[in-house]
């Protein structure tokens, strides 16, 4: 069974531009979250969808950070315009339900400088 | 609110020894607590979960934890470590209800010396 795919795995870029982060979840996973993960500290939930639809983003910095899930599957998240704060490793997971385990993949590191 | 704490920031161990990593929480209701490994430039692997039942859960590579109510705490032990199995350690705690959402501690970097 594949795993759940990330892209890119290494991203470069200034302050004040944009990134997009994709995401391909385990097949069958209704449920999939967005993570950042700054260096020394554990991951902090950014956004959590069940199909389609957003069931937690109360700690998404919604001026600035945007994602989406269409048709159920695939995700991307959006950072617009990065700060140098935003540099952290943004993880996906994904779980059969909000109440499995999840399943995480190899993450993007980003660096804003 | 809940919370994860992981006391040790790192935790050093020769390579047959037993190893222990330490795990506290605080939630009201009922702990749904999991134990993830992340190795560099990975993702983090689930290892084992506490729902219900035996307080004692057997995971992957050998690992297992010890629930233990009146001590909120969710240690994480192997009988003998492996130099394999240095990395960095979560423990998390999910909600009983709304999103179930996870919240992870901190992280516990285990070095298992030869």
């Amino acid at each position: 069974e594949a795993g759940v795919a990330q892209s890119p795995r290494y991203k470069i870029i200034e302050k004040r531009q944009s990134v997009a982060f994709w995401c391909n979840p385990i097949s069958g996973h209704a449920t999939l979250y967005w993570y950042q993960q700054i260096l020394g500290q554990g991951p902090k939930l950014l956004i959590q969808f069940q199909n389609n639809g957003v069931v937690d983003d109360s700690q998404l910095p919604k001026d600035r950070f945007s994602a989406e899930r269409l048709k159920g599957v695939d995700s991307t998240l959006k950072i617009q315009p990065a700060k140098l704060e935003d540099s952290a490793v943004y993880l996906c997971a994904s779980s059969q339900s909000s109440v499995h385990e999840q399943y995480f993949g190899p993450g993007t590191r980003l660096t804003v400088t | 609110a809940q919370s994860v704490a992981q006391p040790e920031d790192q935790v050093n161990v020769a390579e047959g020894n037993p190893l222990t990593v330490k795990c506290t929480y605080s939630v009201s209701g009922n702990p749904y607590l999991f134990w993830y490994v992340q190795y560099p430039n990975r993702g983090l692997q689930f290892l084992l979960k506490y729902i219900t039942g035996d307080n004692l859960v057997k995971g992957s590579y050998g690992f297992e934890a010890e629930f233990n109510k009146s001590q909120t705490s969710f240690h994480l032990k192997k009988p003998s470590a492996l130099v394999s199995d240095s990395a960095l350690y979560f423990c998390a705690l999910r909600s009983g209800a709304g999103s179930y959402q996870l919240t992870f501690g901190k992280g516990t970097k285990l070095s298992v010396i030869p």
